[in-house]
């Protein structure tokens, strides 16, 4: 079952101006993972983030993990067209470990 | 960097038939390989655990003699659809997780989009 939400479900900027997305989690985690996809395509990992770490960066990412309140979000500054693609947020379980829970995703447009 | 190579990349099929859908890694062993279902602009949703040399673990509401999964090797599964239904119309993902352990994300397959007419 899926235990992550996304907020927005669906996004659009103007390029150059920032993303926000947030993710929130309903049980404990051993990490949190963002990925990309673009139209039909497979997923790109793009930062992960251990729960007993609260900031992480990556270029133009930017994302912070709030374990209190099992959320986390992702920024992208300075929006490229290119950034145009659905994002989720994927859950690391603590137990039965390997498997990823994916959240519903936000769909992020790059407006020109 | 670690790649998973997934074949077909699209596949019409007729009512009734099977398919076949093969995930690789290609530079790194995986013992455990995860297929997933993708409905148009939803998530991904987990459909089973594969092990390399042993039985796959199902998640709830997954039917095993639906879709059966073979994880023969350290780099290959594959999934194959039986008897497939146009509901069975879908895009499948796989996707591994390459050593070390914890330190990465999981890297996907470029899906298999599945049209059954």
């Amino acid at each position: 079952s899926q235990q992550g939400e996304e907020d927005p479900q669906a996004l659009s900027i103007q390029e150059g101006e920032n993303a926000t997305m947030n993710c929130s989690y309903k049980t404990s985690i051993n990490n949190l993972q963002w990925y990309r996809q673009n139209s039909g395509r497979g997923l790109v990992h793009l930062i992960l983030i251990r729960s007993n770490e609260r900031e992480k960066h990556s270029g133009r990412l930017r994302v912070t993990l709030d374990t209190s309140k099992k959320s986390s979000s992702l920024l992208i500054t300075a929006s490229r067209a290119a950034d145009t693609a659905s994002y989720f947020c994927a859950t690391a379980l603590i137990q039965g470990a390997q498997k990823l829970v994916f959240g519903q995703g936000t769909r992020l447009t790059i407006n020109p | 960097g670690a790649v998973v190579s997934q074949h077909p990349s699209r596949v019409i099929c007729k009512s009734g038939t099977s398919v076949k859908i093969e995930c690789r890694s290609l530079d790194f062993q995986a013992t455990t390989m995860f297929w997933y279902r993708q409905f148009p602009k939803k998530s991904l949703m987990l459909m089973a655990t594969s092990n390399e040399g042993s039985k796959a673990t199902y998640e709830q509401g997954v039917e095993k003699d639906k879709f059966l999964i073979n994880h023969a090797s350290l780099t290959l599964s594959t999934l194959t659809v039986t008897s497939a239904h146009p509901e069975d119309s879908s895009f499948y993902i796989c996707s591994a997780r390459p050593p070390p352990e914890g330190a990465h994300g999981y890297t996907f397959g470029s899906g298999t989009r599945l049209t059954v007419v």
